[in-house]
């Protein structure tokens, strides 16, 4: 079974801090995904990566970056937390276009 | 740019009835994912439609694809309490990039 772990299921954060969630995969996929998930808004996605060292924006990039620097892991970096950050991430991992495997998810609140 | 819309977004039903979930996209995209997410959980994929016309069933939940028309639905059929939870759709709009994009999410209660 494809496993997709991240770092915590629950965070609390105070604006201005820089925030780190980790994720990471087991099935050694090329693609690695972090999404956000608002009521009534879906799922959006904020950055993506197609292979080690590579990243690109998704819908919402604005406020976040990543990081890949290896295969099984993909980092997502809040560098001044903000309280519109305050969400549901979801992070996914997937090959090629079948279907992505999605992480528990870690709700964040920033205050 | 593609847009994403569900309905119903709320759907309270008895058990026992049948219902459908509609999927409708913007632009043109041969795949199309259905999720299933449960209250404070992620999400666990339930289909991949992978052309026009196909048709998938598990259980109680059948989906079916119209690239044409950009239509999917999700069927119901003789609902029961465990199927409550929030399905989303999703569509990957360009061969290749993977970007899908998601409904908005229907939220189904099934009441006993």
């Amino acid at each position: 079974d494809v496993k997709v772990t991240q770092s915590s299921r629950y965070l609390v954060k105070r604006t201005g801090e820089k925030v780190f969630l980790e994720c990471v995969q087991d099935m050694d996929h090329e693609n690695m995904f972090w999404y956000r998930q608002d009521p009534g808004l879906g799922l959006r996605l904020i950055y993506f990566s197609y292979d080690v060292k590579m990243k690109e924006k998704g819908d919402i990039p604005e406020g976040y970056s990543v990081s890949r620097e290896k295969k099984e892991r993909f980092s997502l970096i809040l560098e001044s937390a903000s309280t519109n950050q305050t969400s549901m991430y979801l992070c996914a991992s997937s090959s090629s276009r079948e279907r992505k495997y999605f992480g528990p998810g870690t709700r964040l609140t920033v205050t | 740019e593609l847009k994403v819309e569900q309905n119903p977004l709320f759907l309270s039903m008895q058990e026992g009835k049948n219902y459908t979930i509609y999927c409708n996209y913007s632009t043109t995209s041969d795949r199309l994912y259905w999720y299933r997410q449960d209250p404070g959980k992620s999400l666990e994929s339930l289909f991949v439609l992978l052309s026009n016309g196909a048709v998938k069933q598990e259980g109680r939940l059948m989906a079916s694809l119209d690239t044409k028309a950009r239509l999917s639905t999700l069927h119901i059929t003789a609902a029961v309490h465990d199927l409550s939870a929030t399905y989303f759709c999703a569509v990957d709009p360009i061969q290749g990039a993977q970007k899908l994009v998601f409904g908005q999410g229907t939220r189904l209660t099934i009441n006993p």
